[in-house]
């Protein structure tokens, strides 16, 4: 059974780089896209972007300057970068399987405050 | 603000049934499959139904989704109290070129 497992740094502070890990056990990583989701109080459920095993990647325009997503197929994970945060990108963090999402990581708490 | 309309809320008493709507537009809903997740308090979503009605393995058969041109609507029958979570649709939109959700709809069981 495929599971998503995430990690990363859940405190920043503003104008710092947030940096998330996912990795993918027990099932294929390659013929997959793999997508990041954001959920926020003020915001719901809100798209990041996706990348697939080959690197290709697409974005949320709104985010589309400060987010750099990546596949390490060596790995089986794939990994968010979002630069320049600021309180406005609290949030839980979710990468997930597919364009879609059919199964979803556990989901990281990132809370940015000075 | 989202892109799909939800109600906030909706309610029900066990055994009752309950209907949910997820409103877009002719670049999300009205030209794109449909899913609905579960979200429980301090979990991730999970997807139910796929595909505008179609039930992942395991999902009961009174959970139902259905979509009439632009809207969506999931449809719970006898309700149950483990019923009680937050529900979000999503489709893929054209003109983002990425999945859009819902704001969620938060299910109480009275």
């Amino acid at each position: 059974q495929v599971q998503l497992q995430q990690w990363g740094a859940g405190l920043l502070k503003p104008s710092e780089t947030l940096s998330l890990t996912c990795g993918v056990y027990g099932g294929f990583f390659t013929g997959y896209y793999w997508s990041w989701v954001r959920q926020s109080p003020g915001k719901g459920l809100e798209w990041i972007g996706e990348v697939n095993h080959g690197g290709s990647t697409n974005y949320n325009p709104s985010l589309k300057s400060r987010v750099t997503l990546s596949a390490d197929t060596s790995k089986n994970q794939v990994s968010l970068e979002l630069k320049s945060v600021t309180a406005a990108d609290t949030a839980v963090y979710y990468c997930a399987r597919g364009r879609m999402g059919d199964i979803w990581g556990q989901g990281t708490m990132v809370i940015v405050s000075s | 603000q989202s892109v799909l309309t939800q109600p906030p809320s909706a309610s029900g008493t066990p055994g009752q049934r309950v209907t949910i709507s997820c409103s877009g537009s002719n670049s999300n809903i009205g030209s794109n499959t449909v899913n609905w997740y579960q979200q429980l308090p301090g979990t991730a979503p999970t997807l139910l139904i796929h595909t505008f009605n179609q039930r992942l393995s395991g999902v009961p058969a009174r959970f139902s989704g259905s979509r009439s041109g632009t809207s969506a609507s999931l449809a719970i029958s006898g309700l149950q109290s483990e019923d009680e979570a937050d529900y979000y649709c999503a489709a893929w939109d054209d003109s983002l070129n990425g999945p859009v959700f819902g704001g969620g709809t938060k299910l109480t069981v009275l």
